[in-house]
């Protein structure tokens, strides 16, 4: 696996409260990206990171802020969480500088969020 | 806005049998076509791309076409064992692969039974 983790695996929260997840990555790699999983909905692209400091929004960005300060570091914070924000959430990372292979991403192991 | 169909999302077959995966995408800029396989409880594992400037690539039991002209890629795997079973997904660069971001299918949950 690339060395990719993410913070809290689980989570179950109220509706209404904060939730900040956390995405660690140690290949250096430039992008970082949050994703949603959803049943019949693949994987949506809620936040990117090109750099530290950049980032911009996906296409299910409503609801959802992030930050980057680090290279290795991309935090999602739900600001204040609704149900349909219950998913499970993937980070990824990418380089699009690397010959070859800067296309591909590679994926965490994932967040289980229950906002109930 | 763009977008990548996937069909079906459900395929059932036999243990060696051949099971194919079909997708099409709307950006006729996406040059970089990946596929995904997703294991319950596991974020998805890259197991096969492939870039506008070939038609097809292979890696084992395991290959992908692609057909520009029409916009449709699609994967194929032979010979097809109980471990095989998962959703896999497709994707596509959104315009040319340098922005970094893919638009995924919506997964198809591919069942090998011994």
């Amino acid at each position: 696996d690339a060395g990719i983790t993410q913070s809290p695996r689980h989570k179950v929260t109220e509706t209404g409260t904060p939730v900040t997840l956390r995405c660690h990555q140690t290949e250096n790699h430039r992008y970082m990206y949050w994703y949603r999983q959803d049943p019949g909905h693949g994987l949506r692209l809620i936040h990117y990171s090109y750099g530290v400091k950049d980032t911009d929004k996906g296409e299910v960005s409503d609801g959802y802020s992030v930050s980057r300060s680090k290279t290795e570091d991309f935090l999602l914070t739900l600001e204040s969480a609704t149900s349909s924000q219950t998913s499970v959430y993937f980070c990824a990372i990418s380089d699009p500088g690397l010959a070859g292979e800067g296309d591909t991403q590679y994926f965490g192991p994932g967040t289980r969020l229950t906002v109930l | 806005g763009e977008n990548v169909e996937q069909h079906p999302s459900t395929l059932s077959v036999q243990e060696g049998d051949s099971a194919v995966i079909k997708c099409t995408y709307s950006d006729s800029a996406s040059n970089y076509f990946p596929w995904y396989k997703q294991e319950l409880g596991k974020g998805p594992q890259l197991i096969i791309d492939i870039r506008s400037n070939v038609g097809e690539k292979k890696d084992q039991r395991i290959a992908v076409t692609l057909n520009k002209t029409a916009k449709h890629f699609s994967l194929h795997i032979t010979e097809t064992q109980p471990e095989d079973s998962a959703v896999y997904f497709c994707a596509a660069s959104m315009g040319s692969s340098n922005t970094g971001k893919l638009i995924f299918g919506q997964g198809t949950t591919l069942q090998v039974k011994p």
